[in-house]
């Protein structure tokens, strides 16, 4: 499986909104409603921020936001603070009990 | 409280095997679907292997036929045997619980398996 492709980096002021794309295939992304998008931070492990293309996960602020289209989905975040900066990486169930990760985008806060 | 310790990691030459250990508490391995994750040093995520709530295992390309994914229930412990390794698998490898979403919503600090002469 071939992994779902993300920009490599984003980036914004403190208060913009950014967008983050995540392009899959009809194997992927484009049939199954499982996207799901991690926040990992320098030496740390992943945390989940969004699952389920747009669910957010108890103690997720609000400005993570999570939508689908066709085989691309996206995170959007709202409001951005310096502590959004971080590496992020989407994830879709694909056929045959497997998963893809993206290559991961690094957010600047500007 | 849910936690995840994985261990076991560590420097193994080419073509040599090792067991990594994912120790949980706060929940049943058995009850969910465990997953490895693994990063190599600065680049990105990549999913390895998964054991189903009922027993099932899967694998990604790149790994099947070198890893195996287990688990003992009486230790409440998740296993990934990792054999002939070679420098494509250095990476730090991380186990994660799946959150009833088909999402991982918690993940272990994960071990390093460094692979070298």
């Amino acid at each position: 499986q071939s992994a779902l492709t993300q920009p490599p980096s984003a980036s914004g002021s403190p208060g913009q909104s950014v967008t983050i794309s995540c392009t899959g295939t009809s194997s992927d992304i484009g049939v199954y409603n499982y996207v799901s998008w991690y926040q990992q931070h320098p030496g740390k492990a992943p945390k989940l921020m969004i699952y389920e293309v747009s669910k957010r996960p108890s103690g997720v602020p609000d400005r993570f936001s999570g939508s689908k289209s066709g085989n691309t989905a996206s995170l959007t975040v709202f409001g951005l603070q310096a502590e959004d900066e971080a590496d992020y990486y989407c994830n879709s169930y694909a056929d045959s009990n497997k998963w893809v990760f993206g290559g991961g985008t690094k957010l600047t806060v500007l | 409280e849910v936690q995840l310790v994985e261990s076991g990691g560590g420097l193994i030459q080419p073509g040599g095997s090792l067991r990594l250990s994912c120790a949980a508490s706060g929940f049943a391995v058995n009850s969910v679907y465990m997953t490895w994750v693994r990063q190599a040093p600065g680049k990105g995520l990549e999913w390895a292997s998964v054991i189903f709530s009922g027993g099932n295992t899967y694998y990604a390309d790149p790994v099947k036929g070198r890893f195996t994914i287990s688990r003992d229930n009486s230790k409440n412990t998740v296993y990934l045997e990792v054999s002939s390794l070679g420098s494509e698998d250095m990476a730090v490898y991380y186990c994660a619980r799946d959150n009833s979403g088909w999402a991982l919503d918690y993940w272990g600090p994960g071990t390093l398996v460094t692979v070298s002469s």
